[in-house]
């Protein structure tokens, strides 16, 4: 157990909808990261907060959106779903951001699109 | 930029066997360098990392030692278990890429009884 928690664990939904995936990070750590994993394109990182900030942006669709809130948690925000959005989408964190810090992941959210 | 190339799998191997699977990255400066590990149907887990050029990073029988005149990062056991099958990516972390971490592809790993 990483200590990093994700929900929910599993989503189906429909194209054209929107959903929202949730992580709470290890306990004193300050940086989120998300990353999609996905058959065709393997891990990807799509975007890092730091504190409440967004630190770094990857390969983060404009219809993708994420924010962490005062409390750590972070949110990542999917809308306008498309077939091709199934995936693994996981979560890490860490204590800062650090290129030495070690991220911990989550079990990941795994969401199929119909 | 920077990348990461690891072999190819899948790797069978019968229980006992020597392992090693191969890790190539191109980066600038000094990376990190990680082996990470997703067991069927999990999450990935940090199996170990190094930080700095001749580094070696061990855990669970696994290791793998930071060359930076090879530019390589080769993951080894030395007698692997059926419970060590998983699939096992190599990354990077730079200080200069906004610090993400950017991933091989993955090799999957079968060991059999």
């Amino acid at each position: 157990d990483s200590g990093v928690t994700q929900t929910p664990k599993h989503l189906i939904t429909a194209t054209g909808q929107r959903v929202t995936l949730r992580c709470s990070p290890r306990s004193g750590d300050l940086s989120v990261y998300w990353y999609q994993q996905s058959l065709d394109q393997g891990l990807q990182f799509l975007i890092q907060y730091y504190n409440g900030e967004e630190r770094a942006k990857g390969n983060i669709l404009e219809r993708f959106s994420a924010q962490q809130f005062p409390d750590l948690h972070s949110e990542l925000n999917l809308s306008s779903l498309e077939l091709g959005d199934s995936a693994l989408y996981f979560c890490a964190s860490s204590v800062a951001g650090a290129h030495t810090d070690t991220q911990y992941f989550g079990p990941g959210t795994r969401l199929t699109v119909l | 930029g920077d990348s990461v190339t690891q072999m190819e799998g899948p790797v069978t191997l019968s229980e006992e066997a020597f392992l090693t699977i191969n890790c190539t990255y191109t980066a600038t400066g000094y990376p990190s360098l990680f082996w990470y590990v997703q067991y069927p149907g999990e999450g990935l887990q940090l199996l170990l990392k190094a930080t700095k050029a001749d580094d070696k990073g061990s855990n669970k029988g696994f290791e793998a030692t930071y060359r930076k005149e090879t530019t390589s990062f080769h993951l080894e056991k030395g007698s692997v278990q059926v419970s060590d099958s998983a699939v096992y990516f190599c990354a990077l972390k730079n200080a200069g890429n906004n610090r993400k971490l950017i991933w091989g592809l993955g090799t999957s790993l079968a060991v059999n009884p």
